[in-house]
């Protein structure tokens, strides 16, 4: 199993972004996956969860309305479009792969830093 | 929202058993799980479903949960246990992360 994030970088609030992580490994249409972030230094924060047909979604109340998770299986990807970022959304953004079995997640990515400053 | 709150840190002695605490409302209805992270790396699942070690986890890990509290233990502590962790509840529409734990041994 392998979960490869691409996208972050130095970004000015207000702006956009649109995180990308590609999964191999495994049938990535059978699974649930998650964004999770971590501001450097501090604990971990979920973000958002897509059910395997992508027709479930759910994000933290932190990130409603900015932050939107997508996902293509053709492309074995997962997306997370970041709107009217802040300061505070600086952190590390993890794919995530849920369990089939219980509600933990059993993969993460390396991670992809996203810093947001003027 | 739903909170899990995990003491900052801790000090153990090689050899010795760390026990790790997770409180929240009701958790002993959630099945937590516990993730285990090195500085500079990735969370690693450590137990899930309370208890379940996850696969490639040594068995001197163990779990617990009833009534509002969760439990990891390390029996035997190693050196290389050295990491900070993460208890995670799903809470119906989201996952919740504990505050998380810095384990030390020295």
């Amino acid at each position: 199993v392998q979960l490869v994030e691409s996208g972050g970088g130095l970004v000015q609030p207000g702006g956009s972004l649109r995180l990308s992580c590609v999964a191999s490994g495994f049938t990535f249409s059978d699974y649930e996956m998650n964004w999770v972030r971590q501001t450097p230094g501090k604990g971990l924060e979920w973000i958002s969860f897509i059910s395997a047909s992508g027709r479930t979604k759910y994000d933290a109340d932190s990130v409603k309305g900015r932050f939107s998770i997508s996902r293509d299986d053709v492309g074995n990807s997962l997306y997370l479009q970041i709107n009217r970022l802040r300061v505070e959304d600086t952190a590390i953004y993890y794919c995530a792969r849920d369990s089939r079995t219980s509600a933990a997640i059993d993969y993460w990515g390396q991670g992809t830093l996203v810093t947001v400053s003027s | 929202s739903y909170e899990l709150t995990q003491p900052p840190s801790m000090s153990v002695s090689p050899g010795q058993t760390a026990s790790i605490s997770c409180s929240g409302d009701q958790l002993g209805d959630k099945y937590p799980s516990w993730y285990q992270q090195k500085p500079g790396q990735s969370p690693v699942l450590v137990l899930h479903q309370d208890n379940k070690r996850a696969s490639g986890i040594p068995d001197r890990f163990s779990g617990s949960n009833s009534g509002n509290t969760a439990t990891l233990t390390i029996s035997g502590t190693q050196p290389v246990d050295e990491a900070d962790y993460y208890c995670q509840a799903w809470d119906g529409s989201s996952y919740v992360f504990g505050t998380g734990t810095k384990v030390t041994v020295l």
